[in-house]
């Protein structure tokens, strides 16, 4: 089945410490997405990729790094220059024309 | 800044009755907009999408769109306890794939 899986479903991350949320897909979609959700709001968007080895800063993309290395891959990097990183995150994409799809998301904690 | 503006609720509505959720949209060149559904600790899944003005029906769902009063709203015929959820309005401008989202409306189907 196509679809887009993210990994790991819970993260925890140290004091100091960078960690990497994998987002993956299989439906051969040109854009992915990366947004953060605070417990009662909404999505808001980290960064995005429309092709290959290209992205785009989304609204808060501060302490955070991807890399578009694959069409079918798109990795979040929390750093430990995000100092509020416990939320939500949920990757998604989509083909052009077509309406965006989600993954399941990860939810990250502060240990 | 592009917004999307979203009542957040609670709406609360009797079983069988019809739900009415409301999106304002700032940026013009929106060219598509999404309906999302998002239960508690779950992703938002795509319940609506409409790209014309006017009424796209999709059995007890109906999204309307008014483009010349940047507004979108969608109703939910015959609401069903699982209906009760909270509803994402996105939407995309066509120039570079940006989707922008509300914060959401909590809806909450009285049995």
């Amino acid at each position: 089945d196509g679809g887009i899986t993210q990994s790991p479903k819970y993260l925890f991350r140290k004091e100091g410490q960078n960690v990497t949320l994998s987002c993956e897909q299989n439906l051969n979609h040109d854009a992915m997405y990366w947004y953060r959700q605070d417990p009662g709001q909404g999505l808001r968007l980290i960064y995005y990729s429309q092709i290959v080895n290209d992205f785009q800063k989304g609204d808060i993309a501060e302490g955070y790094s991807v890399s578009r290395e694959k069409k079918e891959s798109f990795p979040l990097t929390v750093t430990s220059a995000q100092k509020n990183p416990t939320a939500f995150y949920l990757c998604a994409s989509l083909s052009l024309g077509q309406p965006q799809h989600f993954g399941d998301g990860t939810r990250l904690s502060i240990l | 800044q592009k917004e999307v503006e979203q009542n957040s609720g609670p709406l609360s509505v009797p079983e069988g009755a019809i739900a009415s959720l409301n999106c304002t949209y700032s940026d013009r060149g929106s060219q598509s907009f999404f309906w999302y559904r998002q239960y508690s600790g779950k992703s938002p899944e795509l319940i609506m999408f409409i790209y014309s003005n006017g009424d796209k029906e999709d059995g007890r769902f109906t999204a309307q769109l008014n483009k010349a009063s940047q507004y979108v709203s969608l109703l939910i015929r015959d609401s069903q306890p699982s209906d009760s959820a909270t509803y994402l309005c996105a939407t995309r401008l066509n120039r570079d794939d940006k989707i922008i989202f509300g914060k959401g409306t909590r809806l909450h189907i009285l049995p």
